[in-house]
């Protein structure tokens, strides 16, 4: 069973840093891509950063030079820097395992990140 | 404002069909066929329900199909039942800068 567990949100400063945590169990992680998406309260999806299978990482210009997305296939985790943060940032963040392109086949659960002083 | 265009809610009597639709541009749904929909009850994480245009995943029910016509994509849920109720969302790649792009969502109330 795919399972995918985000960790790292919390309640931080404007301008301040937060690296988000999605580990994955079920399946080759090293074979996916794998993406971030968010959700601000009460609002729509919004897709956020993707990184293919091979490395190469795409951001939605919304984040672009802000957010970094990694992952480390040894640990079976993606991760999401995110720096220079705003309160338009403040959002639900979901981690996704992607089934082809950028299209999200299984979320996790979503860990929650409050940018407010 | 979404980049995608979807209705903001719909409705249907269980056993009825609705179909949600969701309008781009040639960027993103008239230009690839890369369209996703996407199921959200409250306080829970997305499911896909439809991916690349009309292709279900594994346990998604037949009563769910999608479909696309130029700039508009469709999702049509046949046999409505009560937990169909949620908020629906499609979602289109656009392209190596834009990625993808979502609607703004569409609530589902089953009568």
């Amino acid at each position: 069973e795919v399972q995918l567990l985000e960790s790292g949100g919390a309640l931080v400063q404007p301008g301040g840093s937060l690296r988000l945590s999605c580990a994955a169990s079920g399946f080759t992680f090293s074979g996916y891509a794998m993406s971030w998406v968010r959700q601000a309260p009460g609002k729509g999806l919004e897709w956020v950063s993707g990184i293919t299978s091979d490395g190469r990482t795409s951001y939605a210009d919304s984040v672009k030079g802000r957010f970094t997305i990694s992952r480390d296939n040894s640990k079976n985790t993606v991760y999401l820097q995110m720096n220079s943060l705003r309160a338009e940032d403040t959002a639900v963040y979901y981690c996704a395992k992607c089934i082809t392109g950028w299209q999200n086949q299984n979320w996790g659960q979503g860990t929650l990140v409050t940018v407010s002083s | 404002q979404s980049a995608l265009t979807q209705p903001r809610s719909v409705s249907g009597s269980p056993g009825q069909s609705v179909t949600i639709s969701c309008t781009g541009t040639s960027s993103d749904v008239g230009g690839y066929n890369y369209v996703s929909w996407y199921q959200q009850h409250p306080g829970k994480a997305p499911k896909l329900m439809i991916y690349d245009v009309n292709k279900r995943p594994s346990g998604v029910p037949d009563r769910f199909s999608g479909s696309k016509s130029g700039n508009t994509a469709s999702l049509t849920i046949s046999g409505l039942q009560a937990e169909d109720e949620a908020d629906y969302y499609c979602c289109s790649y656009a392209g190596s800068y834009t990625f993808e792009v979502f609607g703004g969502g569409t609530k589902l109330t089953v009568l």
